[in-house]
């Protein structure tokens, strides 16, 4: 199964950026990556999904100042013009032969 | 608005049984696979289940296997979660979740694309 590795906890502040990083293990280095977020007592909701070339999905509604991107096994969150409201756990997951994955999660300090 | 909303949470014993229900709005079930994920508290997220769209197709995870069951009932437009055997290890927030998918030449790639609210389960004497 893909282990994925994300930083415990990032902090920026209020209309600077941020990437976040979950890193896939070496085997599973081409695999896709979706990011969520979850905000403070709510339930998780999906952001986007980042493919190895750097391609990335997101999902309806979500604001443009969410953008993903790859480099290798890493795959990118970057949140431009940080808001109140983006502090938050992000989680990245990743799904292999009907089993799924999360990573431990990074919590962003705006 | 596309959402999910789960219920049959509460307290039970270890040992204990207790079935969730998931049921959509603004689309149809049947259409979806779909999963479950739990949180205990103060942790992250830990995928429990997958169900496929017909029903025909189940796994679970190592940590529920043989006490979790997942089921669907199509004409009923819902998800169920029959939890047996429960110990204090599985008390979380579960969360039902539907399930996306894209596919290539030779691949495919499934993802968790709307979450709903959650409902709490509490094992504990």
């Amino acid at each position: 199964q893909p282990v994925l590795t994300q930083s415990s906890s990032a902090s920026a502040s209020l209309g600077s950026s941020v990437k976040l990083t979950c890193t896939l293990s070496s085997r599973h280095s081409r695999y896709i990556v979706t990011w969520h977020q979850q905000q403070p007592g709510k339930a998780p909701r999906y952001l986007m999904r980042v493919e190895y070339n750097g391609i990335y999905h997101r999902g309806s509604g979500v604001p443009d100042r969410f953008s993903g991107s790859a480099s290798g096994a890493d795959r990118y969150l970057t949140i431009s013009n940080l808001q109140s409201d983006d502090e938050a756990d992000y989680y990245c997951e990743t799904w292999d032969n009907n089993y799924w994955v999360f990573g431990g999660g990074t919590k962003l300090t705006v | 608005e596309v959402q999910l909303l789960e219920s049959g949470g509460g307290l039970v014993q270890p040992g204990g049984s207790l079935r969730l229900s998931c049921a959509p709005s603004e689309f149809v079930l049947s259409n979806y696979e779909m999963n479950w994920v739990r949180q205990a508290p103060g942790k992250g997220l830990e995928w429990v289940s997958f169900i496929s769209s017909s029903g025909r197709s189940t796994y679970v995870a190592d940590s529920v296997k043989g006490r979790f069951t997942i089921s669907r009932d199509n004409a009923k437009n819902s998800l169920y979660l029959q939890m047996n055997s429960l110990g204090v290890e599985d008390t979380a927030v579960y969360y039902c979740t539907r399930v996306g998918s894209m596919s290539g030449r030779g691949w495919s790639y499934y993802y968790m694309d709307v979450w709903g609210k959650g409902t709490t389960v509490t094992v504990s004497s």
